[in-house]
């Protein structure tokens, strides 16, 4: 079971969009509507922003939004701000009953 | 609100046992549809599922720690454990105890929803 590939860093001015992709395989993305993604701030715990590959919970800002295509995922922060500089994982239950991660992707604000 | 709290030895020698107790407060471990996890975090890396125990006691491991990790529970202290056996240095991590909750009625659903803060945990002798 391999970790979910994301890329190690994405970049954007604030005000523009940038997306985060999540490859997997048919044992975890590719097969279950199950992938949420999560944000963490150093030093904190993560805080989940999409869960079920699309919803976002309250009180997370409609600029997240997130999608699934085949063994890919993706999250879309739009109108970049200063305050999206974080590590985003995204999580995809797998066959077997577990779970795997991304390997994160550090967001930064330019 | 459902709140998590890690506990135990924040150092531990190579090939000995890793024991660490998460007490939940604010609601039951043995009902509703959720399932209590384990998750690490190695500094500057990426989270690892290590495992969860479900509020009928039914447990899910990583396939990768399955062979050394064991979750339990002991529901007259609201509290589920775990023990992560014959640890090396690739074991040193902050751990968290984390809610999944599961379909069925709630709010969220299929997610990890609720953190502990995390406890670092370094294997060294």
């Amino acid at each position: 079971q391999s970790a979910l590939t994301q890329p190690a860093s994405v970049s954007g001015s604030p005000g523009q969009s940038i997306t985060i992709s999540c490859t997997g395989t048919s044992n975890d993305v590719g097969s279950y509507r199950l992938v949420s993604w999560y944000q963490q701030y150093p030093g904190k715990a993560p805080k989940v922003i999409i869960y079920e590959v699309t919803k976002r919970p309250s009180g997370i800002s409609d600029r997240i939004s997130a999608s699934k295509s085949g063994n890919t995922a993706s999250l879309t922060i739009s109108g970049l701000q200063a305050e999206d500089e974080a590590d985003y994982y995204c999580c995809s239950f797998a066959r077997g009953d577990t779970f795997v991660f991304g390997g994160g992707t550090t967001v930064t604000v330019l | 609100q459902v709140q998590l709290q890690e506990s135990g030895p924040g150092l531990v020698k190579p090939s000995e046992t890793l024991s660490l107790t998460c007490t939940v407060s604010g609601g039951s471990i043995s009902s509703g549809s959720y399932f209590w996890s384990w998750i690490r975090q190695p500094a500057g890396k990426g989270l690892e599922f290590i495992g969860r125990i479900y509020s009928s006691g039914t447990t899910n491991y990583n396939p990768s720690l399955k062979s050394r990790a064991t979750i339990s529970r002991d529901t007259s202290k609201n509290q589920f454990s775990l023990n992560l056996s014959s640890v090396s240095a690739a074991d040193t991590a902050v751990y968290y105890c984390v809610r999944y909750v599961g379909s069925g009625g709630h709010v969220l659903s299929d997610v990890f929803d609720v953190w502990g803060r995390g406890t670092t945990v370094t294997v060294s002798s």
